[in-house]
């Protein structure tokens, strides 16, 4: 069956360095995929999303990177800020296109 | 103005109770849906809801009913609610069949004691 995952249930960096959270996904027909951030005691927040004719998409100190020869995205955050702690998802269609299927979230830990 | 609301954001209520939780969101969108989020904070969608369709997550135990009054509410009713239920449940809503970005509410933790 379809399956969203990260590698990494979690990652300590140090402020303002840059993070890198990944994702492996398994369904090769996916062609939309987006990354979500959840602070603590809220819902998740959309980041950015990439379809699957692109490589590469740049937000605001964010980069999703997209690698379907493996299936693979990742998601780059520059400079990490204590504000960037938090649980980051990433989540693709369903094989009907009905709901987003969510992968097991990476928790982010940014010390100063 | 929040997006996406919740009530209530904590409830705690003994097993074989039934309770609801409701949510309304004000951005005009014609999908709802319904997600658990469990203790390792793994979302797991429940239902899809607009206006012409239904769509349940075959896991999804039918003590669990989703009730859509009009477009921008989706009400989650449980019966007998169980321990195992313990969770907290995220409404979210989006534009168009094509599922794009949702917009998500903050959440209603439920606590079966």
């Amino acid at each position: 069956g379809e399956s969203v995952g990260l590698h990494l249930p979690t990652l300590s960096v140090q402020e303002g360095d840059n993070s890198i959270i990944n994702c492996a996904y398994s369904n090769s027909a996916s062609d939309y995929f987006i990354w979500y951030k959840q602070e603590s005691g809220k819902g998740p927040q959309f980041i950015i999303d990439i379809r699957s004719n692109m490589d590469k998409r740049q937000g605001q100190r964010v980069t999703v990177l997209l690698n379907k020869t493996v299936k693979h995205l990742s998601l780059q955050i520059a400079a990490t800020q204590p504000g960037d702690s938090a649980v980051y998802f990433c989540a693709d269609r369903d094989q009907a296109g009905t709901a987003l299927i969510f992968g097991k979230g990476t928790t982010l830990s940014v010390s100063s | 103005d929040t997006a996406v609301s919740q009530t209530p954001k904590y409830l705690v209520t003994q097993m074989g109770n039934d309770k609801s939780i409701k949510c309304e969101q004000n951005l005009g969108h014609d999908t709802m849906y319904w997600y658990k989020q469990d203790s390792k904070k793994f979302l797991k969608i429940m239902f899809s809801y607009n206006n012409k369709e239904l769509i349940i997550n075959e896991t999804v135990p039918n003590r669990f009913s989703p009730k859509s009054p009009d477009k921008a509410h989706l009400n989650l009713h449980i019966n007998s609610l169980e321990l195992g239920d313990s969770a907290v449940y995220f409404c979210a809503s989006s534009q168009g069949s094509g599922v794009y970005g949702y917009t998500f509410g903050s959440g209603t933790r439920l606590t079966v004691v």
